[in-house]
């Protein structure tokens, strides 16, 4: 079942903060997350697994609550080349490779 | 460049013709997927092969024909095709289909269906 992102999208002036939530109604082992500029291929930004854990690279940070089957992206001191769709892929446990993706989250940042 | 190299990047084809899309991975994985992305849609799952075996069809249409001649090389035949089926195409690849894999995919090929 695919996951639910929210917001669908949101709109920021550089150095703001913004936070997308990707919510599960399975039970989830893994999730990751992607970020898509128009015309181009999904980057992978960073995977989070079953464990409950928190990572993170420069700005761009995550979270993964296996609980409430739910993982939420942070983006702190948004930059203008954070703009761009953020999708969430959910993995369940196994080797079926069935990663399902949200709907995804448009950002874009203005200076 | 993520190791996924996709062609043709934009392929234009008529309801009666038969064309390929063609994908090749450097990075030593073992599994390959096809994804359908269409306008506003998220990312479909269509195929999902697994040492050149086949693990997942995700109720595709069978104007949609897999091929996976080995780890590195994955192609979608295509014959007479829908304009419903335009769509970015993308091909990834990840070391095996456990969900804990990350997957890289390539640039996507752009089909549309006149």
């Amino acid at each position: 079942q695919q996951p639910v992102q929210s917001p669908q999208a949101v709109i920021l002036r550089e150095g703001e903060d913004a936070v997308i939530n990707c919510s599960s109604s399975k039970a989830l082992y893994s999730v990751h997350w992607y970020r898509q500029k128009h015309g181009e291929a999904p980057v992978f930004l960073m995977i989070l697994l079953k464990g409950g854990e928190q990572k993170g690279h420069e700005k761009i940070s995550a979270s993964f609550n296996e609980k409430k089957q739910q993982s939420s992206l942070y983006l702190t001191a948004s930059q203008l080349s954070y703009s761009g769709t953020y999708f969430c892929g959910t993995g369940g446990s196994g080797n079926t490779g069935k990663l399902i993706f949200g709907q995804g989250t448009t950002l874009q940042v203005k200076p | 460049e993520t190791g996924v190299t996709q062609t043709p990047r934009h392929l234009v084809m008529g309801m009666t013709n038969k064309k390929s899309l063609k994908c090749e991975q450097h990075l030593g994985h073992n599994a390959m997927y096809w994804y359908k992305q269409s306008a506003k849609k998220p990312l479909e799952l269509m195929f999902v092969y697994s040492l050149e075996e086949r693990v997942e069809n995700n109720s595709v249409p069978s104007r949609f024909s897999p091929e996976c001649p080995n780890s590195s090389h994955l192609f979608l035949h295509l014959h007479t095709l829908q304009p419903e089926d335009s769509a970015l195409y993308l091909c990834a690849s990840s070391l095996s289909t456990h969900s804990g894999n990350t997957i890289y995919f390539g640039e996507g090929s752009w089909l549309t269906v006149v």
